[in-house]
């Protein structure tokens, strides 16, 4: 059980276009979830956080209106980088929290490459 | 705020030697803290968590961590490595409310024959 799904798992894209990546609770409902930005050999940042029916919480220094996150529903979450740039490239994961379980758990998924070129 | 600091970027070990991986937190509120493992261009495995029962975690793959509120440690440990945990290791914490994780810099653990 628990399981999270990213899709795409790899996107290559032109510098100036956008690409959304799903991430998606397979076998329970996630009132929120959270998106990761990692880049080579470095750790994970928070970029915001995302709860079903409401607006995502940014962190500090996260540009709202590039990375659009929409949670649609309790099974999905969206990430839309808007107009990329090479400087985007990176490693995107997304984490989901169980509505029905323990606060504190997240659900990791295998994390979408992204490259723009 | 919570932080977390993992000592050592690198770690080396040979094949059936003592794996210790270190990390220590700061947090105003008693913290709950997890250790992950990632494979290359994979998601995050847990390891093991801690969430103020027992102070010794045994995790997956044999695996172990003790909190140590005192030092304010929580060292992730293994009597044995084997090749297979070579990876690279986050220790991270959260205050069990809002569910916000915030992760070390993790530390690459490299296993020799």
């Amino acid at each position: 059980g628990a399981v999270v799904s990213q899709h795409p798992s790899r996107v290559i894209c032109k510098s100036g276009t956008s690409v959304k990546i799903e991430c998606r609770s397979l076998d329970f409902q996630a009132t929120t979830m959270f998106w990761y930005r990692q880049f080579p050999k470095q750790s994970l940042m928070l970029m915001a956080t995302s709860n079903e029916g409401s607006k995502a919480t940014y962190e500090q220094g996260v540009e709202k209106d590039k990375f659009l996150i929409n949670h649609a529903s309790l099974t999905l979450s969206t990430l839309t980088v808007t107009s990329a740039h090479p400087e985007d490239s990176s490693f995107y994961i997304c984490s989901a929290r169980d509505l029905s379980g323990i606060a504190y758990e997240q659900y990791f998924g295998p994390g979408t490459r992204l490259t723009v070129t | 705020a919570q932080s977390v600091t993992q000592l050592g970027s690198h770690v080396s070990v040979s094949e059936g030697a003592l794996v210790l991986l270190r990390c220590n937190y700061s947090s105003s509120v008693p913290p709950y803290l997890f250790w992950y493992v990632q494979y290359p261009n994979q998601g995050l495995q847990l390891l093991l968590k801690y969430t103020s029962a027992a102070t010794l975690v045994k995790g997956i793959n044999g695996f172990e961590a003790e909190f140590k509120k005192s030092e304010t440690s929580f060292h992730l440990t293994k009597p044995s490595a084997h090749m297979s945990d070579a990876a690279e290791y986050f220790c991270a914490v959260s205050d069990g409310q809002g569910g916000k994780l915030i992760f070390g810099q993790g530390t690459e653990l490299s296993v020799k024959p």
